[in-house]
């Protein structure tokens, strides 16, 4: 059974850090791409980040870009959310997701974890 | 950044109604479109993939159409359990990967 379990979150002032963990079990995690995938409260999802199944090629949303970092230990089937400089509107429920392409076409994030909240707040 | 527009917001149906949602994309994405399912405090699911390809496992009351800029998720006879809150996400083009708003459907 394929399960993503997302760790770390929590409460943190503005301007500290949080490192989220992703375990992933019942697939071969270094095959498949990753993303983070973050729900503000009461709000729609908003995609975060992305990382290739080799960790060689790595996107951010315009929002986080040069605060977050995104990570992958295939060796330990983790993913990693380095989160630096928090803001207020970081606070969000964090979700892993695993990215499936169809070899007919298409593509959808097939399976997501349960989610972690980071709450940024003095 | 291709912006994801979904309509109408909210929906509020009978248990056995057709329900059609809307997700038009501002520019063209072919049939590169994906539709979730979220219910409250749950993770998204995948339901739909390529516009019209059903994920394994959902009932195929739900159905998916479209290509370029105009999409359509219908559910053809509500059940109690589809209440929930439906994301279209477009996949061809990113970064970023951009979701709509969100379509409610709740119960009249």
């Amino acid at each position: 059974e394929v399960q993503l379990v997302e760790s770390g979150g929590g409460l943190v002032q503005p301007g500290g850090s949080l490192r989220l963990s992703c375990a992933a079990s019942g697939f071969t995690f270094s095959s498949y791409e990753m993303n983070w995938v973050r729900q503000a409260p009461g709000k729609g999802l908003e995609w975060v980040s992305y990382i290739s199944s080799s960790g060689s090629t790595i996107y951010y949303a315009d929002s986080v870009k040069g605060r977050f970092t995104i990570s992958r230990d295939n060796a330990k089937n983790s993913l990693y959310l380095q989160m630096n400089s928090l803001r207020a509107e970081d606070t969000a429920v964090y979700y892993c997701a695993r990215v499936e392409r169809d070899p007919m076409g298409g593509l959808g994030f097939d399976y997501w974890g349960q989610g972690t909240l980071v709450t940024v707040s003095s | 950044d291709i912006q994801m527009t979904q309509s109408p917001s909210s929906v509020s149906a009978s248990v056995g109604d057709r329900v059609t949602i809307t997700c038009r994309a501002s520019q063209g994405i072919s049939s590169w479109l994906a539709w979730y399912q979220q219910k409250p405090g749950k993770a998204p699911k995948l339901l739909i993939y390529a516009a019209s390809s059903l994920q394994s496992g959902v009932p195929s009351r739900f159905s998916g159409s479209g290509s370029g800029t105009d999409f359509t998720l219908t559910i053809s006879s509500l059940q109690p359990e589809d209440f929930a809150t439906y994301y279209c996400q477009q996949a061809n083009s990113f970064p970023p990967w951009t979701f709509g708003q969100g379509t409610k459907v709740e119960i009249k």
